[in-house]
């Protein structure tokens, strides 16, 4: 069944650092994978997603993620942190069920804080 | 934005009432879903709905039912509340169309606290 796995329940980072976020999946197929962000008291927004294209995938507010089939990850970066980028952030795996439809298989969330 | 919303936004309820919780979207999208998030467990599925009056348990489906009578709407019933469902309940929709895969967009939430 499929799984992920977020290294990391914090994570912090001085402003203008890497961010560098873990992710590890587990699935009998070709996956699609998904980062989410959650800010303080909303809901999640996406923010990339993999769906068997480029293996290197940019999403919105300079974050991208590479799909490495070899290492089952899919690791999220932002070259430069910013006070904004405080969030919780969600990687997930799509697993198919009844009816054509899918679920969202969550990690456990990493906490991001940024240091001024 | 989606065209979600969730409905109450908080409640605050005693253990042992009925509680139901709305999401409403207008979009007219075919697949609807009930998370539940937790600290430390991410979000977890409850239910899900594949179409009007079809819909499915997920893996966190006791204590809760659900119902879809018309597509724009998908209500979450807790039968009895219980401290455990203490929560916050996310609502998500997704497109169902040919061609790229469609991803799932999330509601505001609901924050549910069962004294």
């Amino acid at each position: 069944a499929q799984s992920v796995t977020q290294l990391g329940s914090h994570v912090s980072v001085s402003e203008g650092a890497l961010v560098l976020l873990r992710c590890n999946y587990s699935s009998s197929v070709p996956p699609y994978l998904f980062w989410y962000v959650q800010y303080p008291n909303q809901g999640l927004q996406l923010l990339l997603k993999y769906t068997s294209a480029a293996t290197l995938v940019k999403g919105i507010n300079g974050f991208e993620a590479e799909f490495k089939k070899s290492e089952t990850s899919f690791h999220l970066t932002k070259p430069s942190a910013h006070m904004s980028d405080a969030a919780e952030y969600f990687c997930a795996v799509s697993r198919y069920l009844q009816g054509g439809s899918e679920k969202l298989v969550f990690g456990k969330g990493t906490k991001l804080t940024v240091n001024p | 934005d989606a065209g979600i919303t969730q409905s109450p936004r908080h409640k605050v309820t005693e253990t042992g009432t009925p509680v139901t919780l709305r999401c409403h979207q207008t979009e007219n999208h075919r697949y609807m879903y009930w998370y539940r998030q937790d600290p430390g467990h991410g979000l977890r599925l409850i239910h899900y709905s594949y179409g009007v009056k079809d819909t499915d348990k997920g893996e966190v489906s006791d204590g809760y039912s659900v119902s879809r009578s018309k597509t724009e709407d998908f209500l979450l019933t807790l039968e009895s509340a219980t401290s455990s469902q203490t929560s916050v309940y996310f609502c998500a929709i997704r497109e169902h169309s040919g061609g790229s895969y469609n991803e799932q967009f999330f509601g505001p939430g609901t924050r549910l606290t069962v004294l």
